[in-house]
């Protein structure tokens, strides 16, 4: 379950507009995902979560959207704020399985 | 949300000292809590699998005797780095998954062995 080390990729966005952050997965059985904000010097904080019977999950400003397919998630942030700026990690949770984390996107909120 | 509790939140140390850090589940039962560490800009590397009870479960590479494990109750984990050295100096995460499967995270430790 873990993830190798690399630097970490960055996304700067205008204070107002929409935010899209992806994530690859490997496993074709993770059933499970879920997406984490980590501030500087904090633990990750969850933000939302899908099951892979769904495609889409809303939550507050936050949208998840998952395709099997492809194995691609992403998270869709709205009117991004400057309390947004942090680095989201993906995570992948096979059953009874190890989780698996992206290599995180950090997000940059131009004021 | 579940909330994990990880205490201290930033520890600094003299090389050659123990340092214990603990993870508790505030809320819920956590019979598997998990640890991690974290360099600078990185993900987060998971060093093992604690379980409730019985031994810790490491992940290759990482020392048992150099990072002991104990999880001697259902709302309680405690890391101890052994003989700290400078390069041990990292932030530790602690992470429990409550029943729904759903894993959350302590605030961290920030270690500084000098």
């Amino acid at each position: 379950g873990e993830s190798v080390g690399l630097h970490l990729p960055t996304l700067s966005v205008q204070e107002g507009d929409n935010s899209i952050i992806n994530c690859a997965y490997s496993n074709s059985a993770s059933d499970y995902f879920i997406w984490y904000k980590q501030e500087s010097g904090k633990g990750p904080q969850f933000i939302i979560d899908i099951r892979s019977n769904m495609d889409k999950r809303q939550g507050q400003r936050v949208t998840v959207l998952l395709n099997k397919t492809v194995k691609h998630l992403s998270l869709q942030i709205a009117a991004t704020q400057p309390g947004d700026s942090a680095v989201y990690f993906c995570a992948e949770v096979p059953t009874a399985k190890k989780v698996t984390f992206g290599t995180g996107t950090k997000l940059q909120v131009i004021p | 949300g579940a909330v994990v509790s990880q205490h201290p939140s930033w520890v600094i140390c003299k090389s050659g000292t123990s340092v214990k850090i603990e993870c508790r589940s505030l809320d819920f039962q956590a019979t598997t809590m998990f640890w991690y560490r974290q360099f600078p800009k990185q993900s987060l590397m998971l060093m093992a699998t604690s379980n409730e009870g019985s031994k810790a479960t490491y992940e290759q590479g990482v020392e048992k005797d150099k990072f002991l494990i104990n999880h001697a109750s259902l709302t309680l984990s405690t890391l101890t780095v052994t003989s700290a050295h400078p390069e041990d100096s990292s932030f530790y995460i602690c992470s429990a998954r409550d029943h729904s499967e759903k894993l959350f995270f302590g605030s961290g430790t920030q270690l500084s062995v000098l």
